[in-house]
């Protein structure tokens, strides 16, 4: 059964960091692209980021780009988001995905930017 | 960047009426669209990937269509279990960007 476990997140001070980690089982994680979605209270759907199989390819959103950065420890089944220069409008439930249609998604984590 | 415009914002049926729900692309993305539903207080789920194929363990009464740079989903007979808010999802390019969502509902 694949499973995908976010962890991480709390209450953090705008300007403050903080790194988000996406524990994947029940398939080779090795062999899959990985996202982050974020989705802000009461708000829909944004992609944060992408990375590939291999990290050879990295995609950032544009409202986070220069401030977050995505990587992956293939060995360690973690997808990694390390948050830095945060804003309250970060405030949001973090979601790591699957692949590129984001088959399948983690239960969230929620990331609270306020001072 | 594809700006993905989703149409209606909000929609209220009868149990086993048919429901479609529609997300325009602002240039051709190909079959690289994806539905989900999300019900409240969970993750979203996965309906539909490659514009029409049906994700494992999806009713069969959910499908997928595409015409041109115009994706549907349709619900043939919709079902109290199927409340919700639906993206669309287009992944040809990044950055991905998701439909502003459709909340479904029974009337």
């Amino acid at each position: 059964e694949v499973q995908l476990v976010e962890s991480g997140g709390g209450l953090v001070q705008p300007g403050r960091s903080l790194k988000l980690s996406c524990l994947a089982s029940g398939f080779t994680f090795s062999n899959y692209g990985m996202n982050w979605i974020r989705q802000a209270p009461g708000k829909g759907l944004e992609w944060v980021a992408s990375i590939s199989s291999s990290s050879s390819y990295i995609y950032y959103a544009d409202t986070v780009k220069g401030r977050f950065t995505i990587s992956r420890d293939n060995a360690k089944n973690t997808l990694y988001l390390q948050m830095t220069s945060l804003r309250s409008e970060d405030t949001a439930l973090y979601y790591c995905a699957r692949h590129t249609v984001a088959d399948y998604w983690g239960q969230g984590v929620m990331v609270t930017v306020s001072s | 960047d594809i700006q993905m415009t989703q149409s209606p914002a909000s929609l209220s049926a009868s149990l086993e009426e048919i429901v479609t729900i529609t997300c325009q692309a602002s240039q051709d993305i190909g079959n690289w669209l994806s539905w989900y539903q999300q019900k409240p207080g969970k993750s979203p789920q996965l309906l539909i990937y490659g514009a029409t194929s049906l994700a494992d363990g999806v009713p069969s009464r959910f499908s997928g269509s595409r015409s041109g740079t115009q994706y549907s989903l349709k619900i043939s007979r919709l079902q109290v279990e199927d409340i919700g808010i639906y993206y669309c999802l287009q992944a040809y390019s990044a950055p991905l960007t998701f439909g502003s969502g459709t909340k479904l509902e029974i009337k």
